[in-house]
């Protein structure tokens, strides 16, 4: 399995309020991605980042922000949680960028009342 | 605008019921194909990777096959082992963006 570990695994909040999720990698590898997932829309790209401090936007970015200090770490930060982030985020990582595949970890599933 | 649409939602098969997934897409200049494997609870776990048409990858009772338009899982003499949800995903970029489908959720009862 590859060296993904997302933390908290659970979390529940209030509108309002800022929540962060981390993303920690053991495999060294340059691209890290974060996604959201509902039912019946599927995975859906929020950011992603190609090296330390290097990032971009994805699908569904609005209300979110990232940062990699490290490239061991990719925090995905929601800086006023709405209950419309409900969701489960999975973080992938990627050795390459293109074609090849992104492993995941085993997600955060949050909820915000 | 990029798609990709995955059926049917659900099947149910009995042990050793063959059957197929479909994956069909509207990537344009489509990079890469991927087929994932998703537990409840768990985060996906790649399978495959097709790059061009024609192309065929096999892992014990799973095969995976693309054409220009679609790909297909085929699963051979399923076991409850199986059961799982399991997407598609389209790479759209050279970033490695994914356009994931909505996934096919399969129960295999013995």
């Amino acid at each position: 399995d590859a060296g993904i570990t997302q933390s908290p695994r659970h979390k529940v909040t209030e509108t309002g309020t800022p929540v962060t999720l981390r993303c920690h990698q053991t495999e060294n590898h340059r691209y890290m991605y974060w996604y959201r997932q509902d039912p019946g829309h599927g995975l859906r790209l929020i950011h992603y980042s190609y090296g330390v401090k290097d990032t971009d936007k994805g699908e569904v970015s609005d209300g979110y922000s990232v940062s990699r200090s490290k490239t061991e770490d990719f925090l995905l930060t929601l800086e006023s949680a709405t209950s419309s982030q409900t969701s489960v985020y999975f973080c992938a990582i990627s050795w390459a960028r293109g074609n090849q595949p992104q492993h995941f970890g085993d997600g955060t599933r949050l909820s915000i009342l | 605008e990029d798609q990709v649409t995955q059926s049917p939602e659900a099947l149910r098969l009995q042990e050793g019921e063959s059957s197929s997934l479909n994956c069909s897409y509207t990537v344009s200049g489509l990079r890469g194909l991927f087929w994932y494997r998703q537990d409840p609870g768990k985060g996906p776990e790649f399978l495959f990777t097709l790059y061009s048409a024609g192309e065929e990858k096999e892992k014990e009772r799973l095969k995976a096959t693309l054409t220009k338009k679609e790909s297909f899982l085929h699963i051979t003499a399923p076991k409850p082992e199986d059961s799982a949800t399991y997407l598609c995903a389209g790479v759209t970029d050279s970033w490695g963006k994914l356009q994931f489908g909505a996934g096919t959720q399969v129960v295999v009862t013995p």
